[in-house]
């Protein structure tokens, strides 16, 4: 079965510029998580969708950071403009609709770095 | 404000020997802990859980303890091995289906 697929895997740019990360879930995940990962601190989530819907989106920073699920598949999440702080890893993950915590399986993430 | 808080950022065990991770949380709401595993350029893994009705859950070589009273848990591995030299994430939540706050992490090395 093949995992849930990211990229780029690896991405720098200069702040106030944009960028997009992309996610593949594992086939027949309903449920689709972005998670942001600073350097000394655990992952924290960003965004949940179950299907195409938000579920949680309270610690997305709405003004610079979007994500959409459009067919209820894959995911892009786009930053714009970027900052210095938003230099994290970006982790997808996804899981069953009715799996708990322990079903979630994770991409290998997106290093992003901001100049 | 950390909710969930691993204070060691990082830790050495000799190979065979017990490694022991240790994991405090602040909110008495939670009720559902997991550990996961992360390899450097990998995603996180699923390692183990335990709701808060337990307060010991073991699989194979890994034990997580739960001291509800402390809102303290502890991941045992035993014997450590070399392959499980990673970063340690502790999470919780108030139910599985919940959304989790994860601790920082501790990294640790098996040394052979």
């Amino acid at each position: 079965e093949a995992g849930v697929a990211q990229s780029p895997r690896y991405k720098i740019i200069e702040k106030r510029q944009s960028v997009a990360f992309w996610c593949n879930p594992i086939s027949g995940h309903a449920t689709l998580y972005w998670y942001q990962q600073i350097l000394g601190q655990g992952p924290k989530l960003l965004i949940q969708f179950q299907n195409n819907g938000v579920v949680d989106d309270s610690q997305l920073p709405k003004d610079r950071f979007s994500a959409e699920r459009l067919k209820g598949v894959d995911s892009t999440l786009k930053i714009q403009p970027a900052k210095l702080e938003d230099s994290a890893v970006y982790l997808c993950a996804s899981s069953p609709l009715a799996g708990g915590r322990e079903t979630q399986y994770f991409g290998p993430g997106t290093r992003l770095l901001v100049l | 404000d950390q909710q969930v808080k691993q204070n060691s950022p990082s830790l050495s065990v000799q190979e065979g020997r017990i490694s022991i991770l240790n994991c405090d949380y602040t909110n008495s709401m939670f009720d559902y802990f997991l550990w996961y595993k992360k390899y450097p350029a990998e995603g996180p893994t699923f390692l183990i859980s335990i709701s808060s009705i337990k307060d010991k859950n073991e699989d194979g070589r890994f034990t997580v303890f739960l001291n509800k009273s402390a809102k303290h848990l502890s991941l045992h591995i035993v014997p450590s091995q070399p392959g499980d030299s990673a970063v340690y994430f502790c999470a919780a939540g108030e139910t599985s289906y919940d959304k989790v706050i994860f601790g920082p992490g501790t990294s640790l090395s098996v040394i052979p």
